[in-house]
């Protein structure tokens, strides 16, 4: 299974750009890399998947390498609501022929005033 | 539409006993996953079922089994509970596809004393 590795903590100042960055380099051709957020005592919320294009939604971006095995997710103008714990995931095909999310220990971002 | 619901919200147990935990997906899903999420090992998959089968399993204990009904409701039952189960149990929902993303619960947090 592809495994993910995110710093531990980031800050970022409200309104400027939180750039969350993720490696994956045993990532396979056929797993996405998706991206969740974990706000304190809530389920996580989805935020942004692609495979191995650029992808951008009303929430964020998302830059996937050409080789694939880092990604970063972009907020362009973080909030202070944006404080949360991001998690970077790949989610692969098993033997089986069955998914299933790989969580990292994702990155505590905080946005300060 | 109405997201996933988890009950209990909250619940103490005592050693060596059992609970049980439910999840309503979000209606028209027929995939539920489990993960549970602990301070020290993150989010970590317990298992997943889509149309009344369990299609996949992570790495736990006989002692955490779950069943979904026709439905798509499903429930998670750990017997014989330990002090290390003690945890914040998440059900996701959705669709089942391969390009699908997750839709949580906000949990039910265990406590064993």
């Amino acid at each position: 299974d592809a495994k993910t590795t995110q710093p531990t903590s980031m800050d970022c100042a409200e309104g400027r750009a939180a750039n969350l960055p993720c490696n994956h380099s045993t990532i396979s051709g056929n797993e996405y890399v998706y991206w969740y957020r974990q706000i304190h005592s809530q389920g996580p919320q989805y935020i942004i998947h692609g495979l191995k294009n650029n992808e951008t939604n009303e929430m964020a971006s998302l830059i996937i390498t050409e080789d694939r095995k880092s990604s970063t997710l972009i907020l362009p103008h973080a909030t202070l609501r944006d404080t949360a714990v991001y998690y970077c995931i790949v989610r692969g095909i098993t033997t089986s022929g069955t998914y299933k999310y790989i969580f990292g220990t994702g990155t505590r971002l905080k946005v300060l005033a | 539409k109405a997201g996933v619901t988890q009950t209990p919200r909250y619940l103490i147990k005592t050693r060596g006993q059992q609970v049980t935990l439910s999840c309503s997906p979000i209606s028209g899903h027929r995939s539920v996953s489990w993960y549970q999420q602990t301070p020290g090992q993150g989010l970590q998959f317990l298992f997943e079922y889509f149309s009344e089968t369990q299609r996949n399993k992570g790495n736990f204990p006989g002692r955490f089994s779950g069943r979904q009904f026709s439905n798509s409701r499903s429930e998670m039952n750990v017997s014989t509970l330990e002090l290390g189960d003690s945890a914040l149990y998440l059900c996701a929902s959705s669709l089942g596809g391969e390009n699908e993303k997750l839709f949580f619960g906000s949990g039910t947090q265990l406590s064993v004393l």
